[in-house]
């Protein structure tokens, strides 16, 4: 499985921009990116996902660089509630086996 | 919807006994997947259902096996548990067998070996 390497933690203050980074640079051209979260005793939860374009949600915006060995999440205004674990995936393209393979992820404190 | 669901949420089981953990994925969701988390290990993939059949294994030894209704429910099963397999068992549904398909999490159930 292709790996990602994300940085272990980082902070931001309440209702500033968080850019959290993530490198791929083994990813395969029919690997999609995903992003998930997990809150403190809860499972993870399913942030965003892209495959070669910039991608926005309600929750999130994905920035993938164009030779998509690395991608961005931003998450636009942090609040308090986006505390959590950050993971970064690769997940096969096709007919995919439903194998995640989780990282040791991104741990995101915000602070007030 | 209602989300994935897991029971029980908690469990207290002695080494050498089994153990059986249920699923109910998402409504209309047909693969359900399922992962222990555990702190020096992190989240592992343990196997994966779609229409009933067993479509890929993770790295865990036959103790561990699971099985799909014809409702996409599941079930896992865990014999002669050890103190390792103390952990957080999650599964996740998803709606079809894509790569771009996202996962949805349940709670998890929370299994303690003693």
């Amino acid at each position: 499985d292709a790996k990602t390497t994300q940085p272990n933690s980082m902070e931001s203050n309440e209702e500033e921009p968080v850019h959290l980074p993530c490198n791929h640079s083994t990813i395969s051209g029919t690997d999609y990116i995903h992003w998930y979260r997990q809150l403190p005793s809860q499972g993870p939860e399913y942030v965003i996902h892209g495959l070669t374009s910039n991608v926005n949600n309600r929750m999130a915006s994905l920035a993938i660089a164009e030779d998509r060995k690395s991608s961005t999440l931003i998450l636009h205004r942090a609040t308090l509630r986006d505390a959590a674990v950050y993971y970064c995936i690769l997940a096969p393209g096709g007919t995919s086996y439903g194998k995640l393979t989780f990282g040791q992820g991104t741990i995101l404190t915000v602070h007030p | 919807k209602a989300g994935v669901t897991q029971t029980p949420r908690y469990l207290i089981k002695t080494r050498g006994q089994q153990v059986t953990l249920s699923c109910s994925p998402i409504s209309g969701h047909r693969s359900v997947s399922w992962y222990q988390q555990t702190p020096g290990q992190g989240l592992q993939f343990l196997f994966e259902y779609f229409s009933e059949t067993q479509r890929n294994k993770g790295n865990f030894p036959g103790r561990f096996s699971g099985r799909q209704f014809s409702n996409s429910r599941s079930e896992m099963n865990v014999s002669t548990l050890e103190l390792g397999d103390s952990a957080l068992y999650l599964c996740a549904s998803r709606p079809g067998t894509g790569g771009y398909n996202e996962q949805f999490f349940g709670p998890g159930t929370r299994l303690t070996v003693l």
